[in-house]
């Protein structure tokens, strides 16, 4: 059974940065591309970056986070990484890291789902 | 204002039958596959549902997932109090380049 674990919240004033970790276990990490999502306190999913397998050729970003969030990978660590700049008092919430299966986005699906951890943008 | 539009609630019986809707257009759901998500109360989401009608190993064929044109449909039957949860639906915008989820729905089990 795979599993993943984020890491890395936590209180940052509005403009500071932080980086998020997402350590994956029990599945062929490396051949695996990876989404971040979150979700604000009270509201519903948000989608907000991709990172396709192994050579990381394809990322995506979300139009409310393009430019200010970096998604990256270390394959040797079984990581994936989520740096996040410019931060605002919107970007608030939980962050998830869930696995894509499915040899492109038009046709898949997230079946392992981390437990999430807690960004605090706020002076 | 998600793109995909869900009704923010629901309720039955235990026992009885729901269904919720995820309607989109033919940038999204006409045009892709449909994921279906449970969150639990101060839990990360689970897949129920994927490629509009496949269930994962582990989840019970009371749970069935369904799409027609630009709409797709969750199914929940024999409800149980633990079925209580939010419902996301999710799929892959061509227009956009982007992920969409539906603004979720509250599944209340009177």
């Amino acid at each position: 059974e795979g599993q993943l674990v984020e890491s890395g919240g936590g209180l940052v004033q509005p403009g500071g940065s932080l980086r998020l970790s997402c350590v994956a276990s029990g599945f062929a990490f490396s051949s695996s591309s990876i989404n971040w999502v979150r979700q604000a306190p009270g509201k519903g999913l948000e989608w907000l970056s991709y990172i396709s397998d192994s050579n990381s050729d394809t990322i995506y970003y979300a139009e409310s986070v393009k430019g200010r969030f970096t998604v990256s990978r270390d394959n040797a660590k079984n990581s994936v990484y989520l740096q996040m700049n410019s931060l605002r008092a919107e970007d608030s919430g939980v962050y998830y890291c869930a696995r894509v299966r499915g040899p492109t986005l038009l046709v898949a699906y997230f079946d392992y789902w981390g437990q999430g951890t807690l960004v605090t943008v706020s002076s | 204002q998600s793109v995909l539009t869900q009704p923010p609630s629901v309720s039955a019986a235990p026992g009885q039958k729901v269904t919720i809707s995820c309607s989109g257009s033919s940038s999204n759901i006409g045009n892709s596959y449909v994921s279906w998500y449970q969150q639990l109360p101060g839990t990360g989401p689970k897949l129920l549902i994927y490629d509009n009608t496949k269930r994962p190993s582990g989840i019970p064929d009371r749970f069935s997932g369904s799409k027609s044109g630009t709409s797709a449909t969750l199914g929940i039957t024999g409800l149980q109090t633990g079925d209580e949860a939010d419902y996301y639906c999710e799929t892959w915008d061509s227009s956009l380049s982007a992920v969409v989820f539906g603004g979720g729905t509250k599944l209340t089990v009177l």
